[in-house]
Parts: structure tokens; sequence; C-alpha cells
């Protein structure tokens, strides 16, 4: 079945460093993949997504891009701050539309 | 648009009473679902459903019941709660089942079975 792998964490980073938070998948066909962002005590909100092969996701400073050949889709930042401590989830919808599956989910803590 | 309002946010349980955790969303989406969220596991589907009157089965149904009378409401039955069930629970929603779109996602339910 279809499947979305993510590293692990949590991640700890300073202020201002570089972000990327990898993610592969396992699916037939041509998925949707999209990345989303759980603040503490918040229900999951959607960051950025791409629907085919080589579209790159962007939201608020994150980007992704789809790659089929790697069937990967690494979150990057180029300059992380504080308010972006959060947990990140990976995820993928199939080509039909109607199959969602989540990745375990990445910690990630920003310090000052 | 208030979007994807579930409730109650918080609710412990003894072993074997039951309840019912409420979803409603009011952007007239055909695809509603239900995750729950533990530890190291990610999301986990329960039930889903594709439009009024049709539900099915997730990755793990056993211990919950849903129901679709309305294209509005998704309400999520535990019969007999067990501690196995201590979790957060998510509504979620989307426009279209056949569709790209991603899923709007409720606040959670925290709910505590002792």
């Amino acid at each position: 079945g279809d499947s979305v792998t993510q590293m692990e964490g949590p991640v700890t980073l300073s202020e201002e460093a570089f972000l990327t938070i990898n993610c592969t998948y396992t699916a037939t066909g041509y998925p949707s993949l999209f990345w989303y962002v759980q603040y503490p005590g918040e229900g999951l909100q959607l960051l950025l997504k791409a629907t085919k092969a080589d579209d790159k996701g962007s939201n608020k400073g994150f980007e992704a891009t789809y790659r089929k050949e790697t069937t990967s889709f690494h979150l990057e930042k180029g300059s992380v701050q504080v308010s972006d401590s959060a947990v990140y989830f990976c995820a993928l919808s199939d080509q039909n539309g109607q199959n969602f599956v989540f990745g375990p989910g990445t910690r990630l803590s920003v310090l000052p | 648009n208030a979007g994807v309002t579930q409730t109650p946010k918080f609710q412990v349980l003894k072993t074997g009473q039951s309840m019912t955790l409420q979803c409603a969303q009011d952007m007239n989406h055909e695809y509603m679902s239900w995750y729950r969220q533990d530890p190291g596991m990610g999301l986990r589907l329960i039930h889903y459903s594709v439009g009024a009157g049709i539900t099915d089965q997730g990755e793990v149904p056993n211990g919950y019941n849903v129901s679709r009378s309305t294209t509005e409401d998704f309400p999520l039955r535990l019969l007999s709660a067990a501690p196995s069930q201590t979790s957060v629970y998510f509504c979620a929603s989307k426009g279209q089942v056949h569709s790209n779109q991603p899923q709007h996602f409720g606040d959670g339910t925290r709910l505590s079975i002792l």
C-alpha cells in the first residue's frame, strides 16, 4: 500500500539556520503531495502542496519540489524563525483522491 | 466561515462509558474523515465518508462507529470506551472526493479514558 517516510526528529536549530526535512513516499500512479504543520494544541494546517512531477509548492518561505524520479518531497526553508517551531507532517493523496496517508511527523524546535 | 468544528475540545471518560465526538463543516464538502493521533505514530484513519449516507472503514476502525446523515455532520461514536482509545482525535474534510484538494482539519478533541 501507499506509505510516507519522514526523517526522525526532533530537529533542533538555531534561529536563521537552514532547514531540510526529508520526505519520501511509495505510491502507485501519480499521487498529490502535501506538507502540513501542527502548532502546539492545534489541528493540522496545510503548509504547501504539489500535484504533479516537478511542481514546487511554496508558502511562508517554505518550499518543496515533487521529485518523481526519487519519490521525494523534501521541505526546505532558508532561514528559520522561533515561530516555526512545530510538528511537520508530509502526506500524500492517491491519484483517486480518496486515500490520504500521513508520515509520522517531525518535531522542529528553533532556539533564539 | 467556521471551517471544521469539533466538540468537545477535551473529555475524560471512564472505561466502558460511551460518548460521541461531534464534527461539523460549513463548506459543503463531500469528503469527511476521522483520524486519531498518537505519539510517534502520526495520524491513522479511523473512518471516512464520501457523501451523506455513505461511510467506510479506515486503518483502525475497531471500537468506533460513524454515520453521515447530512453533508455537514460526521459524528464519531465510542460505544464502550477503553484505555487504548486515549488519543487526540481529528476530523477533516475536503471538497470533492476524487480531487487533489487538501483536507481541512478541525482543532481536535483530546480524549482520556481512565
